[in-house]
């Protein structure tokens, strides 16, 4: 049978197309969130970021969204790549340094 | 940014023994953090850790399993003691960006992967 939490959600596109990844949040407080990036054998790297004033931040080919009313973040990568393939996790806190609470993590996988 | 550099990468452990896994920064940080990553799962906080100052564990995370020091504002180590097989997982260090006060970003290493048979 399956055993609970050792399968990520997954998302395949296309290569070139756009990639939205979810995540839904856990406390209302939380003010500042971080999406991460993380490939295989190494840790998560930094990818965009947004307070709780913004509703939208942009980066180059990444938006970040964020509704607070429903507690929903999500990340666009715009024409997506093979070097994109990874898993993503987003991530919040509540003005507590780098004392970060994660989401479970989306794969994605980009197929040439 | 800040450069983290975590060793042992990885280790093959045997059960009932101990692992103590470092963390060093490149620049000075008030704190630091330890993770768990579990095979497939995503990160768990273990603990903060500030220099001169008792680490403060997070729930399910006791002193005695994941003891830490913090000798200094650039170094911590984190010892996971007594393994077992369940103990198998990534340990990550992350810090918060020295240099931008207004965000609270966190910098990762590349992560220790342990592994105790």
């Amino acid at each position: 049978g399956e055993s609970v939490g050792l399968h990520l959600p997954t998302l395949s596109v296309q290569e070139g197309d756009n990639s939205i990844i979810n995540c839904a949040y856990s406390n209302s407080a939380s003010d500042y969130f971080i999406w991460y990036k993380q490939e295989s054998g190494k840790g998560p790297q930094f990818i965009i970021d947004i307070r709780s004033n913004m509703d939208k931040r942009q980066g180059q080919r990444v938006t970040v969204l964020l509704n607070k009313t429903v507690k929903h973040l999500s990340l666009q990568i715009a024409a997506t790549q093979p070097g994109d393939s990874a898993v993503y996790f987003c991530a919040e806190t509540r003005n507590q340094g780098g004392k970060l609470i994660f989401g479970q993590g989306t794969e994605l996988s980009v197929k040439p | 940014s800040a450069v983290i550099s975590q060793k042992p990468s990885r280790d093959i452990c045997q059960r009932g023994t101990s692992l103590t896994i470092q963390c060093q920064v490149d620049s000075q940080v008030t704190m630091m953090f330890w993770y768990r990553q579990q095979p497939g799962q995503s990160l768990t906080l273990i603990a903060t850790a500030n220099q001169g100052s008792e680490a403060t564990y997070e729930s399910g995370f006791v002193i005695d399993k994941f003891p830490i020091s913090r000798p200094n504002l650039t170094f911590s180590t984190l010892t996971v003691s007594n393994m077992s097989p369940e103990d198998s997982s990534i340990y990550l260090c992350s810090v918060e960006d020295p240099f931008d006060t207004l965000n609270t970003e966190a910098f990762f290493g590349q992560g220790t992967r342990l592994t105790v048979v």
